[in-house]
Order: C-alpha cells, then sequence, then structure tokens
C-alpha cells in the first residue's frame, strides 16, 4: 500500500515564527502535492512538484514556499507564520509523470494553528 | 479555470438506504478526470471512485456509483446500501491531463450522516 506521512497531526505556532510541514511517501512516486483544507472551501492547492527540485506554484502559493530536495520529501515552508494560515494541510502524491493523470494519495493531514 | 461545486453542505441517509451526492464541474478541457475522495473523521482521504472523461459508461466499484452526464457538466455519487462506515465528507475533485501533471481542482465538500 501507498504511504504518505506527515510529520505532525497538531502543530501550534506563533505569529512570525518559520515553520515546517514534512512530507514522506515511500512509493517512489513522481508528484507531490501540498493543499489546504478550510471548511466551506474544500481543498485548495499551494504548491505541487512533478520531480526533485521542480515545483509550480498552485492557486494559493503567497506566503508558501516549498523544497524538494529527495524525491520521497516534500517540505511545505511558512516563512513568518500568520494567524491566516491557521488551517489543516494535507499532503499527497501520485505516480504519474507526463500526460498521465493517476490517483493522489493523501496523507493525515497536519493541524497547524498560529496564534 | 476549472471550478468544481458541490451544492449540498449536508446529506444525511439511514442505514441500508440509498443516497445521492451532488456535483458539477466546469471546465473547456477537454480531456479530463472526476474523482471521488472520501475524508473520515480524523481519518486519510482517500479514493472512492474515478471516471475518466473520455469514458461513457459510469464507472462503479461496489456498492458506489456515479451517474457522468458530460453535456450538463454532473457528476453525482450513488451509495447504495448504505453503512455507518460511509459517514465522512466527501470532495468531488476534476483534474486535467497533459501537461497539468493531475493537479486536483476539489469541490466544497458534503458532509454524510449515516442514521442507525
Amino acid at each position: 500500500d501507498v504511504k504518505v506521512t506527515q510529520s505532525s497531526r497538531y502543530l501550534v505556532k506563533r505569529t512570525g515564527e518559520k515553520v515546517f510541514l514534512e512530507c514522506v511517501q515511500d512509493m517512489d512516486h513522481e508528484n507531490m502535492f501540498w493543499y489546504r483544507q478550510d471548511p466551506g472551501l474544500g481543498l485548495r492547492l499551494i504548491y505541487f512538484s512533478y520531480d526533485v527540485k521542480m515545483k509550480e506554484k498552485g492557486d494559493i502559493p503567497e506566503g508558501y514556499s516549498v523544497s524538494r530536495e529527495k524525491k520521497e520529501r516534500f517540505s511545505l515552508i511558512l516563512e513568518s507564520a500568520s494567524t491566516n494560515q491557521t488551517s489543516m494541510y494535507l499532503c499527497a502524491s501520485s505516480l504519474s509523470a507526463g500526460g498521465r493523470v493517476d490517483t493522489q494519495y493523501f496523507g493525515p493531514g497536519t493541524r497547524l494553528t498560529v496564534l | 479555470a476549472q471550478t468544481v461545486t458541490q451544492s449540498q453542505p449536508e446529506m444525511s441517509v439511514q442505514e441500508a438506504e440509498t443516497v445521492t451526492l451532488s456535483c458539477t464541474y466546469d471546465t473547456s478541457e477537454s480531456d479530463y478526470y472526476l474523482f471521488w475522495y472520501k475524508q473520515p473523521p480524523s481519518r486519510q482521504m482517500i479514493l472512492v471512485i474515478r471516471q475518466e472523461a473520455y469514458k461513457q459508461q459510469n464507472a462503479t466499484e461496489n456498492r458506489f456509483s456515479v451517474n457522468f452526464q458530460k453535456a450538463a457538466k454532473s457528476f453525482s455519487l450513488k451509495i447504495s446500501d448504505s453503512q455507518l462506515g460511509d459517514a465522512a465528507m466527501y470532495f468531488c475533485a476534476c483534474a486535467f491531463g497533459g501537461t497539468s501533471y493531475g493537479k486536483l481542482t476539489f469541490g466544497q465538500g458534503t458532509i454524510l450522516t449515516v442514521h442507525p
């Protein structure tokens, strides 16, 4: 089975702190994604990566950056956390390269609270 | 830009009955894929069913089936013989082929309650 893990289930940070959310997948997937989930808004794509060191902005990248130094690991970075970044963050991965659309597998999520 | 709309914030069903969750989408693309994901309380999001837009036949997975109306841009999920374990948040999502790498656009979600 595909396994996607995230470093923390719950995280509490203070405004202005630098925050790292880590995601690891164990199935040699090419693509990795970061979404945030908010009530009434569903999930929105922050950033995704289709290869090591390759990344693209999603729909709401402002205030976030990402890093993918190894194929299995994709990090989301909040450079200076703000209260409006309080949310559930979900990582996902999928196998495909190129034009094929494969199923995305999700991690358990990190509920981040910024005080 | 594509959009996905789930107009039912909450739905409920009696155990063993059938329920249908609605989803509409808007896209000008011809190569796209539709998904229903399930997020149980405090548990991981998992795929329920997927449909390739080029396939006319509606996808089915055991008790789960879809009604894909391409012209109407509608993609509803039917759950038959509902079970207590079906209680969850359900998300409809859309992805495109080509160079989009399968990134998903999600609807707002529908909370499904199953009554014993």
